[in-house]
This record gives structure tokens, C-alpha cells and sequence, in this order.
């Protein structure tokens, strides 16, 4: 069993609905949570990062962290055609050094007009 | 300020032989990291460096070599190419203290027949 799970879709959805991408995780240490999105054919984008249990809001993404769960999800409200793209969560136990996040396998998300 | 760039784009490759790839960042970061990327399969970590001069071992060494000269360069090194390093390769750098972000390349796609 991977330490990060994934769901890899594809999920599509139309304008506008709320987008919800999740991760489960085993590594009970992890601390740092991210997001990252990946257009087709380019290097991954951080998107949200957040430290410990919680959520974080940026514009209409929210990211949401259950470390009880081991769970994380990212939410888009308001989808649009230009979200369609890969999402790669990631994490990692510490801070600092040379402590390497560990990625899902990442959902691919389609956005149809 | 370019980022982070990866030369070349993409390579077509014949079993046995070899190549390198040249991951470039302009940004002063002191860690580097190459990633292969395979369909399902999510990003997986060859090798990285945490300054220059030293390399470290990730998840998938087997078949690749680097170096780590000069800070804003770490190269990527296939000896021998074998099919199975078909993929598409991303290089990233971060920042050290903060959020520790991650900037990704735009990547290289080789292809080994």
C-alpha cells in the first residue's frame, strides 16, 4: 500500500459545479500538506499549502486538512473549463533539511463547458 | 528570472544508449530534484541534492546517475537506456526555509525504443 492514495478519475464535471479531490494517507508524521496543479504536458504548479489540521481559502480553492482521518481535500467552487488539468496532492513529515514530499498519484479533472 | 528550465524537450533514444539531461534554475535554491512521471503512476523521485556537490538517492535510482557541480545546475545521466526509462522527466528546485515551495521544469520526454 502506497503512504498517499489517490483516486486517479478521470472526474468530469460541468461549469460551475464544486469540485471535491481527496487523499488518504497512512504516515500518521505528516505535517505539511499540499496541492499542486499539473496542465497536460507541463511540470506541476504549487496550488495551496497548509501546516497541520484545518482549512486554507484562497480564491475558490479551499484545501482541507482531517489529520484525525488522515485525510485531505482540495475544493474548487465555481469550476471552470481552465481547471480542467491533473491535481497531485503531496506531503511531508517535516520541515526544513532535505525532507522529500511524498505525491499521489494524482486525480485528473475535467471541466466541461 | 527564466525559473526552472530542462534541456532538451524531447529525445528518441536506442537501447544502450546514453544521454544526459540538463536541468537549469536561476533562482539561488539550494535543493535539487529530478522526477520521473509515468501514466498511474504519479511523480517518483530518482535522485536530488541538497547543495552543490553532493547527490542523494530517491526512490528509483537504478539506471540513472547525477551531478550536482555547479549550484544552479544538476544534470541527469542515463548510461545505458533501456525501454523501461521511457517516461517524461521533471526536474525541480525549492526554497529553503517558508513554505519550501517546489518550482518544477517543464520537462523532458524521452522515448527509448
Amino acid at each position: 500500500q502506497k503512504e498517499v492514495e489517490q483516486d486517479p478519475g478521470p472526474l468530469s464535471v460541468p461549469e460551475g459545479a464544486i469540485v471535491s479531490l481527496n487523499c488518504t494517507y497512512s504516515n500518521s508524521a505528516f505535517q505539511y500538506f499540499m496541492w499542486y496543479r499539473q496542465y497536460s504536458r507541463k511540470g506541476p504548479e504549487l496550488l495551496m499549502y497548509t501546516y497541520s489540521s484545518g482549512n486554507k481559502e484562497d480564491g475558490r480553492f479551499t484545501a482541507q486538512v482531517d489529520k484525525s482521518s488522515k485525510y485531505i481535500s482540495l475544493f474548487i467552487r465555481d469550476s471552470q473549463p481552465s481547471d480542467s488539468a491533473t491535481y497531485l496532492c503531496a506531503m511531508k513529515y517535516a520541515s526544513g533539511g532535505s525532507y522529500i514530499p511524498t505525491f499521489g498519484r494524482g486525480t485528473s479533472l475535467i471541466v466541461h463547458p | 528570472n527564466a525559473g526552472v528550465t530542462q534541456t532538451p524537450k524531447f529525445r528518441v533514444l536506442k537501447t544502450g544508449q546514453s544521454m544526459t539531461l540538463l536541468c537549469a534554475q536561476d533562482m539561488n535554491h539550494e535543493y535539487m530534484y529530478w522526477y520521473r512521471q509515468d501514466p498511474g503512476m504519479g511523480l517518483r523521485l530518482i535522485h536530488y541534492s541538497v547543495g552543490e556537490g553532493t547527490t542523494a538517492k530517491g526512490e528509483v535510482p537504478d539506471g540513472y546517475n547525477v551531478s550536482r557541480l555547479k549550484k544552479q545546475n544538476f544534470l541527469l545521466g542515463l548510461e545505458s537506456a533501456a525501454p523501461s526509462q521511457t517516461s517524461v522527466y521533471f526536474c525541480a528546485s525549492r526554497t529553503s526555509g517558508g513554505q519550501e515551495t517546489q518550482y518544477f521544469g517543464p520537462g523532458t520526454r524521452l522515448l527509448v525504443l
